[in-house]
């Protein structure tokens, strides 16, 4: 089935820098790719997505970019707060429309 | 108030028992998913119902049952079969089965087998 690879698992970063998660697939026909961020405790919640005609879309200090070529989407996090610290999760929709997730990523903004 | 209730939010079980994780929604939606939350896994799917009286199988479907008799409602049986059964579960609803659709979670379910 399809597969999605997240990198880093984990990443500090001081408040105010930049944070960027990688995720990478293998199948070509994925075509909706989100971005779910869960807070320590609480349920994922959807902040992004971006679909497969457009190469990238912001709103606010988050960013999605996308390249179909290479089959890497990112997740850029600008101006990090510590209220940013979460895990998040990318996900892509791949065969049979069903969400396939990464594995995490754990970021933590110090102040 | 709108939303996905997952009960219990704790559940403990000796080995060989079944246990029932319930799922209700109030948003209306078409279909709902069950995932499991192991640390460093991700969310990978058990079960997922598009329509009321019909479900296909995850990618982990070994050891857990569904049914789906009401369109709120989509609860999980975490068999004896199951041969690691302690983790986090998480209900899941959307729209319909539709590619652009947006999931929205329970607060999950944290099972611990004794």
């Amino acid at each position: 089935g399809e597969n999605v690879e997240q990198h880093p698992s984990t990443l500090s970063v001081q408040e105010g820098d930049s944070a960027v998660i990688k995720c990478t697939y293998s199948d070509s026909a994925s075509n909706y790719f989100p971005w779910y961020k869960q807070e320590l405790g609480k349920r994922p919640q959807l902040i992004i997505d971006i679909r497969s005609n457009v190469g990238e879309k912001k709103d606010q200090r988050i960013a999605v970019t996308l390249n179909k070529t290479a089959k890497h989407f990112s997740l850029h996090i600008t101006e990090t707060q510590p209220e940013d610290s979460a895990v998040y999760f990318c996900a892509l929709r791949g065969g049979f429309q069903k969400l396939v997730f990464g594995t995490g990523t754990r970021l933590l903004v110090s102040p | 108030d709108g939303g996905i209730t997952q009960s219990p939010k704790y559940l403990f079980r000796k080995e060989g028992q079944n246990v029932t994780l319930s799922c209700e929604q109030n948003l209306n939606h078409d279909a709902m998913y069950w995932y499991r939350q192991d640390p460093g896994q991700g969310l990978r799917l058990i079960y997922y119902s598009q329509i009321v009286n019909d479900f296909q199988k995850g990618d982990i479907a070994e050891g857990y049952s569904v049914s789906r008799e009401k369109k709120e409602s989509f609860p999980l049986t975490v068999t004896s079969a199951q041969k690691n059964p302690t983790a986090f579960y998480l209900c899941a609803s959307s729209i319909g089965l539709v590619v652009f659709g947006e999931l929205f979670f329970g607060e999950g379910s944290r099972l611990t087998v004794l």
